[in-house]
């Protein structure tokens, strides 16, 4: 029963495959976000989707390409990655956007060679 | 000013201590803040909500000073199960803006 899941939770890849992580909730949040915690710990939002609708889009290459499908889901893809994409990527959910508590998922630690 | 700034850290406690981070915020405007917690190689948590003055938990104190605009966190009687990375977090003003996440400050609880 586990709230929001990530999938996969590791991914070893060579520069210049594409990848995509996949993000479910089951809290039936509207909003829905994708965060990048680098090696310095530094965690910085990405995109953000309110029912299915991109609201937040941040200086994020446009290699990076976010997809919800519904508002339970929000898939990041990764076109032609480079060294400097690895990094721990987070999927959150929120009842609304804004000030409400976001849960996070478990992380996808991804390793570009 | 930074938008969000923390004392990294790391803060070295023994267990019993008490231990205290500040964090400092830009945005005047802010009315309500948060304080989370990320363990080594786990995903962030709410700890904490500060909506006016201040917030209280167990052993854990919360305080907001607008004037200075600063956020604390108070913990009392550290325990070993502490040690983890606090995150000082800044809503935005508006719905289409994002959340503001500090560096965290790494606290490391001794025995």
């Amino acid at each position: 029963d586990t709230a929001v899941s990530q999938t996969p939770k590791y991914l070893v890849t060579q520069m210049g495959n594409d990848k995509s992580i996949k993000c479910e909730q089951n809290l039936g949040h509207d909003t829905m976000y994708w965060y990048k915690q680098d090696s310095k710990k530094f965690l910085k939002i990405m995109f953000s989707y309110n029912n299915k609708e991109l609201i937040i889009n941040e200086t994020v290459p446009n290699r990076f390409s976010p997809k919800s499908p519904d508002k339970a889901h929000l898939n990041l893809h990764i076109n032609s990655l480079e060294l400097g994409d690895s990094a721990v990527y987070f999927c959150a959910s929120s009842q609304a956007g804004g000030v409400e508590t976001q849960y996070f998922g478990p992380g996808t630690r991804l390793l570009v060679l | 000013r930074k938008e969000v700034e923390q004392d990294p850290g790391p803060f070295n406690v023994p267990e019993g201590a008490t231990v205290a981070f500040n964090c400092t915020y830009s945005n005047s405007a802010s009315q309500s803040f948060f304080w989370y917690r990320q363990d080594c190689r786990k995903e962030p948590k709410l700890l904490m909500s500060v909506y006016s003055s201040g917030n209280e938990d167990g052993r854990f104190t919360a305080q907001l000073n607008r004037a200075s605009q600063y956020i604390s966190l108070l913990i009392r009687d550290s325990k070993l199960s502490d040690s983890a990375t606090y995150l000082c977090v800044v809503p935005p003003n508006s719905g289409n803006t994002p959340l503001v996440f500090g560096k965290g400050t790494r606290l490391s609880v001794i025995a």
